[in-house]
């Protein structure tokens, strides 16, 4: 068992770019999730899949996000025309039916938005 | 009101005394309580989890929960230097899965 991985781990981009960010949840785990963490901050919620159904958005998540996990397995986080607001830590988690909601996350990809 | 509150630190303990994290949350249809330790620079890791009233213990660390005062605590006994970092206390949601962090408490076990 790897744990939960995302690529790439640094991300900088110009603003207006679009960032398409990877996660590949611990095998087997059927829930995988999307958080952001800002500086100071804890992670803030932004969305999750029960395998490939995305059950829950966050009002975070503005227009310019989506997030796919199309065979159940990995997901990708999209942002389109990023803006400096956007740099943050992007973070995965995943968690298991059976284990009452213990989710662990990925080493994160830190987004910087020039 | 924030739904996860934390008192942000920096607490600082005596190597080997014990630290005692504090952690209120405003939903009282919260189940499920977690804390998390996140080094600087890292992603949080998931070291305790708790469900019913009381106390709950793991090696050094104990959890404990009293959810008619909307409270959950950490205590880590016999503190390391290793143990410094940022301690996130997380409830889920209403909505069921997703969980709400508070801001964390940084924690400083000085030798």
């Amino acid at each position: 068992d790897t744990g939960v991985s995302q690529d790439p781990r640094h991300k900088i981009t110009k603003r207006g770019q679009n960032v398409t960010f990877r996660c590949d949840p611990i095998s087997e785990h059927n829930r995988l999730y999307w958080y952001r963490q800002t500086l100071g901050q804890g992670p803030e919620f932004l969305t999750y899949f029960q395998n490939e159904a995305q059950l829950e958005k966050s009002r975070l998540l503005s227009d310019r996000f989506s997030a796919e996990r199309p065979k159940g397995s990995f997901s990708t986080l999209e942002i389109q025309r990023t803006e400096q607001g956007d740099s943050a830590m992007y973070l995965c988690a995943s968690s298991l039916v059976k284990t009452s909601n213990e989710q662990f996350f990925g080493p994160g990809t830190r987004l910087t938005v020039l | 009101q924030k739904e996860v509150e934390q008192n942000s630190g920096p607490l600082s303990v005596p190597e080997g005394a014990i630290a005692s994290l504090n952690c209120t949350y405003s939903d009282r249809v919260s189940q499920s309580f977690f804390w998390y330790r996140q080094y600087s620079g890292k992603s949080p890791e998931l070291i305790m989890s708790i469900y019913s009233n009381g106390d709950k213990e793991d090696g050094r660390f104990t959890a404990q929960l009293n959810k008619a005062s909307q409270y959950v605590s950490l205590l880590i006994r016999d503190s390391q230097p290793s143990d410094s970092a940022t301690y996130l206390c997380a409830v889920n949601m209403r909505s069921g899965y997703a969980l709400n962090f508070g801001k964390g408490t940084s924690l400083l076990v000085t030798p």
